[in-house]
């Protein structure tokens, strides 16, 4: 099975910081790459796919890229409400299972 | 708007079956996307258990799936997960979510499942 792996597993950053949280797959995985964001107590919510699109209403200080067997996931300039965990999910091939990384934790600074 | 609401017992003893149902709202089931479940350990990762689509074919975690059945019911617009002999590594947080296939779009708000006697 591939793993992924996050890291940092915990950033302290301060608004307005641009801040990178990397995804590295145990073997080469297509684009079928997702970023969610999750707060204390919600649901993640979907951020990116596809490894680099945009989900409808996010905003567009978030952005994603990547291939092969590393992603990244960027905040272009950190705001107060993006305090959050973040995980990263990919789409194993057979069977279709989905696994998600360990997450990140981004904390004010 | 797609919602996703989950019901069921909070509460179930080792060894026994939970039982969870996800109504959905703002979208039929028959109209397509794969269905599933997700849980969460308190403190933890998320974990992906299962999918079914409007058909009723299914796609299980290896690591649960001699516990697990997912089903779906479309006149309800509803679809289930039942874990079979639970322990008290199964106490989570369960989501029901939409799933377009590679990422999930739509989660329900979580319920949470604690076992203990």
């Amino acid at each position: 099975d591939i793993q992924l792996t996050q890291s940092p597993s915990f950033l302290s950053a301060s608004v307005g910081d641009r801040v990178t949280i990397t995804c590295r797959a145990s073997q080469g995985i297509s684009s079928y790459l997702a970023w969610y964001q999750q707060k204390p107590g919600k649901a993640p919510k979907l951020l990116i796919y596809a490894a680099s699109t945009l989900q409808s209403g996010v905003p567009s200080r978030f952005s994603g890229s990547g291939s092969g067997t590393e992603f990244t996931l960027t905040i272009s300039s950190l705001q107060p409400e993006d305090f959050a965990t973040y995980y990263c999910q990919q789409l194993n091939s057979y069977p279709p299972a989905l696994t998600f990384g360990g997450g990140t934790k981004v904390e004010i600074k | 708007q797609v919602q996703l609401q989950e019901s069921g017992p909070g509460l179930v003893k080792p060894s026994e079956t939970l039982s969870l149902t996800c109504t959905v709202s703002g979208y039929s089931i028959s109209s397509g996307y794969y269905w599933g479940w997700i849980r969460q350990p308190p403190g933890k990762g998320l974990e992906w258990i299962g999918s079914i689509y409007h058909s009723g074919s299914t796609y299980y975690n290896p690591s649960l799936k001699s516990r697990v059945t997912i089903s779906v019911d479309t006149s309800k617009n509803q679809f289930s997960l039942k874990l079979s002999s639970v322990t008290a590594a199964d106490t989570a947080v369960y989501y029901c979510a939409r799933r377009r296939w590679s990422y999930i779009d739509y989660w329900g708000q979580g319920t949470l499942v604690t076992v203990s006697s």
